[in-house]
């Protein structure tokens, strides 16, 4: 079935720091990928998604590139900053509308 | 402005005693969601709707019901059966026009049910 693997947290970095979130999947067909990003006591927010193979998805300085070679779809910001600390999900949706969720990565950004 | 408001954001009950969180959205969507979280998991699919008065169990249905007799409304009721109810409640939307098969969830703010 489908899947969605995140490297596991805590992922703690100081401020300016360079990020990767890896993110890889299992899917039959093209699913579309996304990124979301929960601030705390928060709900989640929709940070970025791809749609096909190839795609950059970019918001707020973050990234992911749809990689179908690799199954990945890793996040990366060139410079964090302390108000970038949350908890990042990755998810994939199939073609049912349902989201498949990773279990999620938390990231700390020290001052 | 748009948006999914859950409320209460904390909820407190006695083990036994059944409670409904509340759910309603002003996006026009057709989808609507239940996820359940708890700590350092993802989200975990509880009860989803499409339309209106058609509602399906989601990954961990058992314990919980729910109801949409309105498009704006997706209530989820915690029943007395649900064995390990203090969790946080997650209620989220989306649109399933034609073409939005891309089309991202918009999340509440969260209820955190506590139950002693």
């Amino acid at each position: 079935g489908n899947s969605v693997t995140q490297m596991e947290g805590p992922v703690t970095l100081s401020e300016e720091a360079f990020l990767t979130i890896n993110c890889t999947y299992t899917a039959t067909g093209y699913p579309s990928l996304f990124w979301y990003v929960q601030y705390p006591g928060e709900g989640l927010q929709l940070l970025l998604k791809a749609t096909k193979a190839d795609d950059k998805g970019s918001n707020k300085g973050f990234e992911a590139t749809y990689r179908k070679e690799t199954t990945s779809f890793h996040l990366e910001k060139g410079s964090v900053q302390v108000s970038d600390s949350a908890v990042y999900f990755c998810a994939l949706m199939d073609s049912n509308y349902q989201l498949i969720w990773g279990a999620g990565t938390k990231l700390i950004i020290k001052p | 402005d748009g948006g999914i408001t859950q409320s209460p954001k904390y909820l407190f009950r006695k083990e036994g005693q059944n409670v409904t969180l509340s759910c309603e959205q002003n996006l026009n969507h057709d989808a609507m969601y239940w996820y359940r979280q708890d700590p350092g998991q993802g989200l975990r699919l509880i009860y989803y709707s499409q339309i209106v008065n058609d509602f399906q169990k989601g990954d961990i249905a058992e314990g919980y019901s729910v109801s949409r007799e309105k498009k704006e409304s997706f209530p989820l009721t915690v029943t007395s059966a649900q064995k390990n109810p203090t969790a946080f409640y997650l209620c989220a939307s989306s649109s399933t026009e034609l073409g939005s098969y891309n089309s991202p969830l918009h999340f509440g703010n969260g209820t955190r049910l506590t139950v002693t």
